[in-house]
Formats: structure tokens, C-alpha cells, sequence
């Protein structure tokens, strides 16, 4: 059974903090799929990144990177110099082949003035 | 860009009405999937469809039916809706079999609220 955690419920930040989020994956399967989306106050869910099983290439986006360790099942989230719209509920997941995802509870994050 | 709409933001209903929750896609996916979403237990996956009239349970499929009778859209529906249903809900699409590169990367919805009173 695949199962994704994500220890951290809420995490508060001052502007300009770095931050990680962390995500715990589990599962069977030799090839999948990690994703990040995030969930501002509007609701919808934006996707953020997928990264495939066999890509352990870390991977930056502007203020954002991931650190992916397959020895770990660990897939974090790092916000460089957070600024207030980064506040939002992070979610990670984890898919195989076309089955649907799993995904953790969620990271809420604050980032204040 | 890929476009999920949910037709209403949100909704009151009364103790046992009928509700219908409807979601169209513009990207031609496959796939389908309605989620409902509660503080503490995250994202729990309803129903979802991988193709027009085809359906498969979620997590929690008791109290709701879907319907996809067209392929850019899915529908959620509540036979009699209970309390216990008040709650955000996300419908999403996916590319299904015919597109490798993307695998099962899911687009949402920007999500429903039903309150049920």
C-alpha cells in the first residue's frame, strides 16, 4: 500500500525565512511518481513539480527546489526567502503508473510580514 | 493551460436534498476524479472515471454517485445529503493511457463548498 506523510500540520515563518517542508513516501512499486501542489486560500490545488522514481536530480525553481532521496523516501519542499503569498497548504503525493494518487494531509504554511 | 471548472463555489443545501456537483474539462483528459477535502484528513478520493460512463470507487464512495455521460464531464451527486457531507469538494482531470510524458499529473478544480443544514 502506498502511504505519503507529512509530519508537519503547520509551520509559521517571518518574511524572508527559508522553510522545508518535509514529505515521507512508502511504497512497493520500482517506478512512481512525487508531486507537490499547493493549496492557496482560493482552494484550487496548483501543481508545483512531478518527479519520476528514477530522477533523483534535485530540481530549482526560482525561489523553489526539491531534494529528492530515494535511500530516505523523501521528497522536501525548500521556499527560499519566503514572502507572504508562499502562505498557503502544501500537499505531496505519490502515484504508480496511471493509479491515482495518494496524498498526504498537508503542510499549512504562514508566512508573515 | 489546462481548465477544470466546477460549476458552483458554493452551496446550501437542506437535510435529504439532491445535490449535483458538476465539473467540465477543456484538455480532453481521460481521466476524472471528484475529491472531498476536511481539515485533518487531507484529500479522500470519491469516484473517479477513466473514460465516458466508466466509474470506479474511491476511499469513500458511501452516499454519493457520479455520472459521466460526455467526456469533458463528471458529475457528483448527493441522493440525500446528510450533515455529515458538509465539506470542500475538488474534481480534477488527468491525461489517462495516451500520454506518457505527463503520466498522472492531476489538475484541479478550484473546489466546492457544500454546506448542508
Amino acid at each position: 500500500a502506498q502511504k505519503v506523510t507529512q509530519a508537519q500540520t503547520e509551520i509559521s515563518v517571518v518574511e524572508k525565512e527559508d522553510v522545508t517542508l518535509d514529505c515521507v513516501y512508502e511504497t512497493r512499486d520500482t517506478t512512481y511518481y512525487l508531486f507537490w501542489y499547493k493549496q492557496p486560500p482560493s482552494g484550487e490545488l496548483v501543481f508545483l513539480i512531478r518527479r519520476n522514481s528514477f530522477d533523483e536530480q534535485n530540481e530549482i525553481s526560482g525561489r523553489y527546489s526539491w531534494n529528492f532521496q530515494k535511500s530516505t523516501s523523501s521528497f522536501n519542499f525548500t521556499i527560499t526567502a519566503s514572502q507572504v503569498v508562499d502562505s498557503a497548504v502544501y500537499f505531496c503525493a505519490q502515484g504508480s503508473g496511471y493509479s491515482t494518487l495518494t496524498f498526504g494531509k498537508g503542510t499549512m504554511l504562514l508566512v508573515s510580514p | 493551460d489546462v481548465k477544470v471548472t466546477q460549476s458552483s463555489r458554493y452551496l446550501v443545501k437542506r437535510t435529504g436534498e439532491k445535490v449535483f456537483l458538476e465539473c467540465v474539462q477543456d484538455m480532453d483528459h481521460e481521466n476524472m476524479f471528484w475529491y472531498r477535502q476536511d481539515p485533518g484528513l487531507g484529500l479522500r478520493l470519491i469516484y473517479f472515471s477513466y473514460d465516458v460512463k466508466m466509474k470506479e470507487k474511491g476511499d469513500i464512495p458511501e452516499g454519493y454517485s457520479v455520472s459521466r455521460e460526455k467526456k469533458e464531464r463528471f458529475s457528483l451527486i448527493l441522493e440525500s445529503a446528510s450533515t455529515n457531507q458538509t465539506s470542500m469538494y475538488l474534481c480534477a482531470s488527468s491525461w489517462g493511457y495516451r500520454d506518457t510524458a505527463s503520466g498522472n499529473t492531476i489538475y484541479f478544480g478550484e473546489g466546492s463548498w457544500l454546506t448542508v443544514v
